[in-house]
């Protein structure tokens, strides 16, 4: 699977959109872009996916660049209740070399504040 | 649906003893896994299962058993608990083997 890069950390404001960036230049056309996240002492949480359109759910909307190679997870209006830990997480779908393993890299830190 | 439900949702053992970790899904899903996440380190995934009947090793086998014997059940054994298994443990569920998993609350384990 392809590697990712994240800022470490993030604030946001209360109410406020936050957006959060993710490279993945070394992203292959079988790969799809995945956002998990994981707030304290709880299991990650499934948020979002995408192989080159954008997407949106009740959750967030994912922005992919054109060449793939970086993308963006939107939460609209964040809450307090959005802190957590953001994964962006690059896998294959299909193919020789496809692992059911989840890999989490460090993710970035995000606190909203009131 | 209740999602993935994992219990107990804590537990001391002593060196040497053994228990179960039960893992259980509504949603019908065909993969099941079990994770462990030690402190300020990332997921690492123990054993999986692509539908009932069949298990496979993921990155840290050892120590654990799973079996599947149906669709919603996937417990985890500890047959002989170690300090080194102290641990939060992560069940998952996902209708295919891509990247859309769902996850349990977890179980935190001690072991003394």
């Amino acid at each position: 699977d392809a590697k990712t890069t994240q800022p470490t950390s993030m604030d946001c404001a209360e109410g406020r959109a936050a957006n959060l960036p993710c490279n993945h230049s070394t992203i292959s056309g079988n790969e799809y872009v995945y956002w998990y996240r994981q707030i304290h002492s709880q299991g990650p949480q499934y948020i979002i996916h995408g192989l080159k359109n954008n997407e949106t759910n009740e959750m967030a909307s994912l922005i992919i660049t054109e060449d793939r190679k970086s993308s963006t997870l939107i939460l609209p209006h964040a809450t307090l209740r959005d802190t957590a830990v953001y994964y962006c997480i690059v896998r294959v779908a299909w193919g020789p070399s496809w692992d059911y393993k989840l890999s989490f890299g460090a993710g970035t830190t995000v606190t909203v504040r009131a | 649906n209740a999602g993935v439900t994992q219990t107990p949702k804590f537990q001391v053992l002593k060196t040497g003893q053994s228990m179960t970790l039960q893992c259980a899904q509504d949603m019908n899903h065909e993969y099941m896994s079990w994770y462990r996440q030690d402190p300020g380190m990332g997921l690492r995934l123990i054993h999986y299962s692509v539908g009932a009947g069949i298990t496979d090793q993921g990155e840290v086998p050892n120590g654990y058993n799973v079996s599947r014997s149906t669709t919603e059940d996937f417990p985890l054994r500890l047959l002989s608990a170690a300090p080194s298994q102290t641990s939060v443990y992560f069940c998952a569920s996902s209708s295919e083997g891509g990247g859309t998993q769902y996850f349990g609350p977890g179980t935190r384990l001690l072991v003394l």
